[in-house]
């Protein structure tokens, strides 16, 4: 069935770092591909996402790119700040609409 | 437009008592869910509902039921609670974006502690 690897985490950065979160998908299907972020004591919020091959994905300076040939769609942010720390959720949607979660990484920025 | 709120916050119970979570969303979407989190597992789905009137079991059904009530409402019953029931609690609605794909809105989530 379909499913989503992530890199274990923590991830730990200093500020203005380059952040990147590993993520690849199994899927049978054409998925469309999501980042959710969870901040301390909150739920999920889209991040970003892609819905076809090639496309990026932005938002608040993170990005990701759907690669079909190596079934990824890594997260990247050129300058991390201490208000970045949180938990990502790599996901997937395909053909219905249930969303298949990886287990998440948790990302803490120190100052 | 509140979104998806969910009660209790917080809650505490004893083994073998019972209590229903809440869910309403007010964006008229027609897919909701319930999700637990543990640490280490992400998330997994306990139910869900496509439609008013339809509901499906998802990863981790045993020891829930559901009732989606209407369009807006679906709530979470755990008929007799145990401490492996001890966790965070998400609901979340979705539609279709229009662009190829569902994105799912996530509630504040509520603490359950089972003891």
């Amino acid at each position: 069935g379909d499913s989503v690897t992530q890199m274990e985490g923590p991830v730990t950065l200093s500020e203005e770092a380059f952040l990147t979160i590993n993520c690849t998908y199994t899927a049978t299907g054409y998925p469309s591909l999501f980042w959710y972020v969870q901040y301390p004591g909150e739920g999920l919020q889209l991040l970003l996402k892609a819905t076809k091959a090639d496309d990026k994905g932005s938002n608040k300076g993170f990005e990701a790119t759907y690669r079909k040939e190596t079934t990824s769609f890594h997260l990247e942010k050129g300058s991390v700040q201490v208000s970045d720390s949180a938990v990502y959720f790599c996901a997937l949607s395909d053909r219905d609409d249930k969303i298949i979660f990886g287990k998440g990484t948790r990302l803490h920025i120190l100052p | 437009n509140a979104g998806v709120t969910q009660t209790p916050k917080f809650q505490v119970l004893k083994t073998g008592q019972s209590m229903t979570l809440q869910c309403a969303q007010d964006m008229n979407h027609n897919s909701m869910y319930w999700y637990r989190q543990d640490p280490g597992m992400g998330l997994r789905l306990i139910y869900y509902s496509a439609s008013e009137g339809t509901t499906d079991k998802g990863e981790v059904p045993n020891g829930y039921n559901v009732s989606r009530l209407n369009k807006r409402e679906f709530s979470l019953r755990l008929e007799s609670a145990a401490p492996s029931q001890t966790s965070v609690y998400f609901c979340a609605s979705s539609d279709f974006s229009g662009v190829g794909s569902y994105e799912q809105y996530f509630g504040p989530g509520t603490r359950l502690t089972v003891t």
